[in-house]
């Protein structure tokens, strides 16, 4: 079974400052994807970034970004310029690739805080 | 657009009563999976539902159960209920088929078991 590793339960963040959050998955999988999923105190998760496992080059979104590691099966999550908005909980998920959806498989999350 | 619809917002049951979740997804989104949110156990999928079949279930027990309307809203169950079921359930819709498809979530029944 698919696993996701979230090893730090709490970050904080200056704002304006960088931070990155950490996450390992494990699988046998070669086909999936990753997902970063924001959820602030409304409890909506919010898609923040998605990475193809096939695909080499990094993920960005704006002030978001990734460094995927295949061969370790490491997927952190930089912030940079970190803004107040962003404080929420983190988590990482797995999703493996093929027909039809499969189900999330989620990380049990980074609270980041950001300090103004 | 509306997002993912879900009622109640908040929910007390006690034990042994069932409870019956809803969810609403995006206008023209044909699959909704529900995911069960606990601080100990973290996210674990329940069920999804594709054009009102259930084509992927997690591993919970036969309390939990779910259907899918012709209109894509989806309903779940809980019978029996236990303390441990007191959680937040998320609904989240997708527009087909993909795995590579963006699943869009609702903010969550939260529901508490005395």
């Amino acid at each position: 079974a698919q696993t996701v590793t979230q090893s730090q339960p709490e970050m904080s963040v200056q704002e304006a400052e960088t931070v990155t959050l950490s996450c390992t998955y494990d699988t046998s999988e070669s086909d999936y994807y990753l997902f970063w999923y924001k959820q602030p105190p409304s409890r909506q998760m919010i898609l923040v970034i998605r990475q193809e496992a096939y695909k080499q080059q990094n993920a960005t979104e704006n002030r978001f970004s990734v460094n995927f590691q295949k061969a370790a099966k490491s997927f952190s999550l930089k912030i940079s310029d970190s803004q107040l908005g962003d404080a929420a909980m983190y988590f990482c998920a797995y999703r493996r690739g093929r027909s039809g959806n499969t189900p999330l498989v989620f990380g049990k999350g980074t609270r980041l805080s950001v300090i103004a | 657009k509306a997002g993912v619809t879900q009622t109640p917002r908040y929910l007390i049951k006690t034990r042994g009563q069932q409870v019956t979740l809803s969810c609403s997804p995006i206008s023209g989104h044909r699959s909704v999976s529900w995911y069960q949110q606990t601080p100990g156990q973290g996210l674990q999928f329940l069920f999804e539902y594709f054009s009102e079949t259930q084509r992927n279930k997690g591993n919970f027990p036969g309390r939990f159960s779910g259907r899918q309307f012709s209109n894509s809203r989806s309903e779940m169950n809980v019978s029996t209920l236990e303390l441990g079921d007191s959680a937040l359930y998320l609904c989240a819709s997708s527009l087909q088929d993909s795995t590579n498809e963006k699943l869009f979530f609702g903010s969550g029944t939260q529901l508490s078991v005395l």
